[in-house]
């Protein structure tokens, strides 16, 4: 079983669909967790962090369930611009350890 | 700010040449990451620096492959000989504990090995 397990989709929403996924690890003892956004031909970009308490910023959502250890995304009001891949990426002990699950790809049709 | 910065961009090579890298972190970052993607296997992570020195090179797929950074704002991956399976991406990327261990990727280098 892979550490950071993502489904990799694709998903396939219209435009202004709200849209979840998920993002299941493995270790108990992870500590740190982010959303990347990676658009065809560009790098990993960070779209958010997501803190115990859970957290927005505008029409994205991101939480944290550490009894059933996943992190989840969710996107509202979807635009075609939000096609992307997310990456999700877990971190253990500081940056010793930082892992990246294999990513969610999300397409948007108008 | 300049983010991490990458050399070369794209590269084609010939099989058996050797390949070199290159990355400049972001400055005052004290870890740095070199990964590969490609679509078969994702993104993986090759090797691993903190404050200049390899924490973790597991990730290395064999000994054609070495990483070196002999300072704070410099490191390369090297190549040699390549084959054709080499082709990828190659990410540099680094971080800091002052960033809340965020990584920040380069734009990436593109090789093609024929």
């Amino acid at each position: 079983r892979k550490e950071v397990e993502q489904d990799p989709g694709p998903f396939n929403v219209p435009e202004g669909a709200t849209v979840a996924f998920n993002c299941t690890y493995s270790n108990s003892a992870s500590q740190s967790f982010f959303w990347y956004r990676q658009d065809c031909r560009k790098e990993p970009k960070l779209l958010m962090s997501v803190y115990s308490s859970g957290n927005e910023d505008g029409r994205f959502t991101a939480q944290l369930n550490r009894a059933s250890q996943y992190i989840s995304l969710l996107i509202r009001d979807s635009k075609l611009s939000d096609s992307a891949t997310y990456l999700c990426v877990v971190t253990y002990s500081s940056a010793s350890k930082i892992i990246f699950g294999s990513g969610t790809r999300l397409s948007i049709r108008p | 700010d300049a983010g991490v910065i990458q050399s070369p961009r794209h590269e084609v090579t010939e099989m058996g040449q050797e390949v070199t890298l290159r990355c400049k972190p972001i400055s005052g970052h004290n870890s740095l990451f070199w990964y590969r993607q490609t679509m078969m296997r994702g993104l993986e992570l090759l090797i691993y620096f903190n404050n200049n020195v390899p924490i973790d090179d597991s990730g290395m797929p064999e000994d054609r492959f070495s990483a070196k950074m002999p300072n704070a704002s410099f490191s390369t991956l090297k190549i040699q000989p390549s084959e054709p399976r080499d082709s990828a991406v190659y990410f540099c990327a680094s971080s800091s504990t002052g960033s809340g261990n965020t990584i920040y990727f380069g734009e990436g280098s593109w090789l093609t090995v024929v």
